[in-house]
């Protein structure tokens, strides 16, 4: 079992829906999470990082995270074709540190 | 252009030799992570650096990998002996905040054939 898990996809929305992307950790002791996105070919890029339980905001994107359910997830709404890339979950083990273990990431497509 | 960058883009080799691969950091930014991405996986870590101390390097890491940071200023990552299953795309991430954030560079392909 990967350390990060997240449903490969692809997950398909019409453009202007709502995209949810969920990843689950198995570590307790990660304490910060990152969303990555990364398009065909390129290097990721970070969205979003959340750390307290709970959801935070970020334009159109929404970061929740419940660490009692060890579940992380971001919401993209009023998706655009331009969202259309491969979405990385990563967690790291505490602040003032180290590395980031990553999901193998989720592919979106948002049809026009 | 003020990012993480990496050099070179691209690289073939032939089995069995060194290989060589340079990341520059954002200036500001003290911690330097290495990691290796394949077709349809996340980037897996490799190792880390805070200023010019290597403070952590993957159990998966064979002795043909090391890295260095001299200075606390960019990084190289050497790979001898290549053998085929080295073809990946490498990464270099830097960060400063203390919660971690990474910013990536373009990254290295490397092909060994």
């Amino acid at each position: 079992q990967k350390e990060v898990e997240q449903n490969s996809g692809p997950l398909s929305v019409p453009e202007g829906a709502i995209a949810s992307l969920n990843c689950t950790y198995s570590d307790r002791g990660s304490q910060s999470f990152f969303w990555y996105r990364q398009y065909s070919g390129k290097s990721p890029e970070l969205i979003m990082f959340i750390y307290s339980n709970g959801d935070k905001e970020d334009g159109r994107f929404t970061a929740q995270l419940n660490k009692a359910s060890q579940y992380v997830s971001l919401l993209i709404r009023d998706s655009q074709p331009s969202d259309s890339a491969t979405y990385l979950c990563a967690a790291g083990p505490y602040t003032n540190a180290g590395k980031s273990t990553f999901g193998d990431g989720t592919t979106l497509t948002v049809k026009p | 252009d003020t990012g993480v960058s990496q050099d070179p883009r691209h690289k073939i080799t032939k089995r069995g030799q060194n290989v060589t691969f340079r990341c520059d950091p954002i200036s500001e930014h003290n911690r330097l992570y290495w990691y290796r991405q394949t077709l349809g996986q996340g980037p897996e870590f490799l190792t880390y650096f805070q200023n010019e101390a290597q403070l952590e390097k993957s159990r998966l890491l064979s002795d043909r990998f090391s890295a260095e940071r001299p200075k606390g200023s960019f990084s190289t990552l050497e790979i001898q002996r290549t053998e085929q299953g080295d073809s990946a795309m490498y990464l270099c991430a830097s960060s400063y905040s203390p919660a971690g954030e990474q910013f990536f560079g373009p990254g290295t392909r490397l092909t060994v054939l």
